[in-house]
């Protein structure tokens, strides 16, 4: 049973270009969860999915950052025009429903470079 | 590549218990060292992190957490734990542009 698969594992974007992260979620896993990691800061929550549905985005930036989870098909993170303050790591993780008490699974997490 | 290991996967307490719970990791670099606290319901937060300079680490709610270098530890401690602690506990090692998790602690305290 593969873990949470997260790709690309390291993106390097100019910036104002596009940067698409995708996240695969662990087989028979309908949750799932992007978190952001700064430079010297721990995790922060920005948005929790479920298929087809944005269940909770109060942590993602209002402007250019959207995510979406479509029926079929990995759980996307979209930020347009990435700026230099972009660069982080952004890792995903994934829940087979709305845990109680646990069950959820990290990916490797994606690193965004913008130069 | 780094590891992380917590050993228990499940812990029961009652309240006013202390609470020790382990992690241990593997890598052979500088590491930064953190514990998220995930309860029922919510999103991970973050408890502590260890980054340099004193290796006894103060968290949020009364938590703490000990780096011990020799031993590739960082094991999270709380000298009385309330029913309001029954959480998931994850462990995370990061370092050279890699972060790895633990399987994470279900820590469940009784009243």
């Amino acid at each position: 049973n593969a873990g949470v698969m997260q790709n690309p594992r390291h993106l390097v974007r100019r910036r104002g270009q596009e940067a698409r992260l995708r996240c695969s979620p662990m087989k028979g896993h309908s949750h799932v969860y992007w978190y952001r990691q700064l430079p010297e800061e721990g995790l922060k929550f920005m948005v929790y999915l479920q298929k087809e549905n944005i269940i909770d985005e109060s942590g993602m930036p209002k402007e250019r950052f959207s995510a979406e989870f479509p029926k079929e098909g990995p759980s996307i993170l979209r930020i347009q025009q990435v700026v230099r303050g972009d660069s982080a790591a952004y890792f995903c993780a994934s829940s087979p429903g709305t845990h109680q008490g646990g069950t959820i699974y990290f990916g490797e997490g994606s690193w965004l470079t913008v130069v | 590549a780094q590891s992380v290991s917590q050993h228990n996967h499940h812990v029961i307490l009652s309240e006013a218990a202390s609470l020790e719970l382990g992690c241990n990791y593997s890598y052979g670099g500088t590491v930064n060292l953190f514990w998220y606290v995930q309860y029922p319901g919510q999103h991970l937060q973050l408890l502590l992190k260890y980054f340099s300079g004193d290796p006894l680490v103060k968290g949020i709610k009364g938590f703490e957490a000990e780096f011990i270098k020799s031993k590739f530890s960082f094991n999270l401690r709380k000298p009385s734990v309330q029913w309001s602690d029954t959480a998931e506990y994850f462990c995370a090692v990061s370092g050279n542009n890699d972060m790895r998790f633990g399987a994470g602690t279900r820590l469940t305290v009784k009243p």
